[in-house]
């Protein structure tokens, strides 16, 4: 699986958009991006995945640049509830005989200020 | 909706204790994982289940043991714990082969004296 690079943390403003940035430089064709979050003392709740075109959901916005190297989660409109460490996963959605779950590095922490 | 469901929530070990942290889910998941999380630092993964009765190791298997005799519960076993056990497991489960979209339990916190 690639390899990720994410800031150890970051600082946003409620009310204001969050963009939590992500490198992939040795993406390989058919690996997928995932997100998940990790609220404090909670297990890690899925956000979002994508391939190579930009996805929405109820919770966020992903942008995967064209060369895909690289992608960003957008929280359009974060709140205090929105501060959690962001884990950016990098993967083929099949792993051969067996599935091996996902491996989350340390993440980006977001906090959101008042 | 429960979920993934973890007990207990906290416990504390002497060196040499054994113990079972308990893992049930009641979405008919075939695929149960069990992490530990270190302070600090990402989730490992020590073993998973792709089915009842099917298990293999992940990342960092030793001093654990897990068995999965219904699709339901994935008990994972501490046979004498050591300090370096020390940490937060998360159990999680997924409705399909390929475990991206895994549902978490809450987390029980071990700490080994």
């Amino acid at each position: 699986d690639a390899k990720t690079t994410q800031p150890t943390s970051m600082d946003c403003a409620e009310g204001r958009a969050a963009n939590l940035p992500c490198n992939h430089s040795t993406i390989s064709g058919n690996e997928y991006v995932y997100w998940y979050r990790q609220i404090h003392s909670q297990g890690p709740q899925y956000i979002i995945h994508g391939l190579k075109n930009n996805e929405t959901n109820e919770m966020a916005s992903l942008i995967i640049t064209e060369d895909r190297k690289s992608s960003t989660l957008i929280l359009p409109h974060a709140t205090l509830r929105d501060t959690a460490v962001y884990y950016c996963i990098v993967r083929v959605p099949w792993s051969g005989g067996g599935a091996d779950g996902l491996t989350f590095g340390k993440g980006t922490h977001l906090i959101i200020q008042p | 909706n429960a979920g993934v469901t973890q007990t207990p929530k906290f416990r504390i070990l002497k060196i040499g204790q054994s113990m079972t942290l308990q893992c049930t889910q009641d979405m008919n998941h075939n695929y149960m994982y069990w992490y530990r999380q270190d302070p600090g630092m990402g989730l490992k993964l020590i073993y998973y289940s792709v089915g009842a009765g099917i298990t293999d190791k992940g990342e960092v298997p030793n001093g654990y043991n897990v068995s999965r005799s219904t699709t339901e519960d994935f008990p994972l076993r501490l046979e004498l714990a050591a300090p370096s056990q020390t940490s937060v497991y998360f159990c999680a489960s997924s409705p399909d082969r390929s475990g991206e979209k895994l549902f978490f339990g809450s987390g029980t916190q071990l700490s080994v004296l």
